[in-house]
């Protein structure tokens, strides 16, 4: 099974500021099998980014994703009020896993 | 627009079984998958399984083999989670989830239902 492990557990930003989180994977696994979504609390997760670097529908330009073999990241240009949430790296394709989550906070 | 309805909460004895359901509406049912994730009070998303709605297919998660049964309704665009031999760290919101889907490998969950809390109480 592929473990992803996602840092920094907490990151303490103020609006306006960058934000960049990591998800490293305990293999190789393809770009195009990787994604982000964004959950608030009492809400579902939303998808923002799938194929390690392609925004979802209605995403803002303000997310973006890189990264390819076992390190990924999400990166938020400048974050917006609605950006503090919890964010989780997935992995999919053959099978499926998530990250443990790191929390944007202000 | 592709939407997932769950069932309403649910408050369950230890041993009980409890049974979930996500019925979607705007999208051809059978076109894809349907997962079930579960979050436990303050905790990450945990995967249980997926059933191909086209095939009836199931898989599940190594964890809940045994427990877990994800059935489907091609009449009624509804699947189902049921989970048996509830403890009290069962207790938790249970989401179902689409994918793409084709020759088992799957994509994205791109559309989810709003969750379901199950407690698991004495």
């Amino acid at each position: 099974e592929v473990v992803l492990t996602q840092s920094p557990g907490t990151l303490s930003l103020s609006p306006g500021e960058r934000a960049t989180l990591s998800c490293r994977a305990s293999q190789s696994i393809s770009s195009n099998f990787f994604a982000w979504y964004q959950q608030k609390p009492g809400q579902p997760p939303r998808l923002l980014i799938f194929g390690a670097s392609n925004r979802a529908a209605g995403i803002p330009d303000r997310f973006s994703g890189s990264g390819s073999g076992t390190d990924f990241t999400l990166t938020i240009s400048r974050l917006e009020p609605e950006d503090f949430a919890v964010y989780y790296c997935q992995q999919y394709g053959s099978s499926q896993t998530f990250g443990q989550g790191t929390k944007v906070e202000i | 627009q592709a939407h997932l309805v769950q069932s309403g909460a649910e408050v369950k004895k230890p041993g009980a079984s409890v049974k979930v359901s996500c019925k979607a509406s705007g999208y051809p049912f059978t076109s894809y998958a349907m997962h079930w994730v579960r979050q436990a009070p303050g905790q990450g998303l945990e995967l249980m399984g997926w059933i191909n709605t086209g095939t009836g297919k199931t898989k599940y998660t190594q964890k809940f083999q045994g427990r877990v049964t994800i059935t489907r309704d091609t009449s009624a665009s509804t699947a189902y989670m049921e989970l048996s031999s509830l403890r009290s760290e069962d207790t938790a919101l249970y989401f179902c989830a689409r994918s793409g889907v084709i020759r088992e490998v799957i994509y994205t969950f791109d559309v989810w239902g709003q969750g379901t809390m199950v407690t698991v109480s004495s």
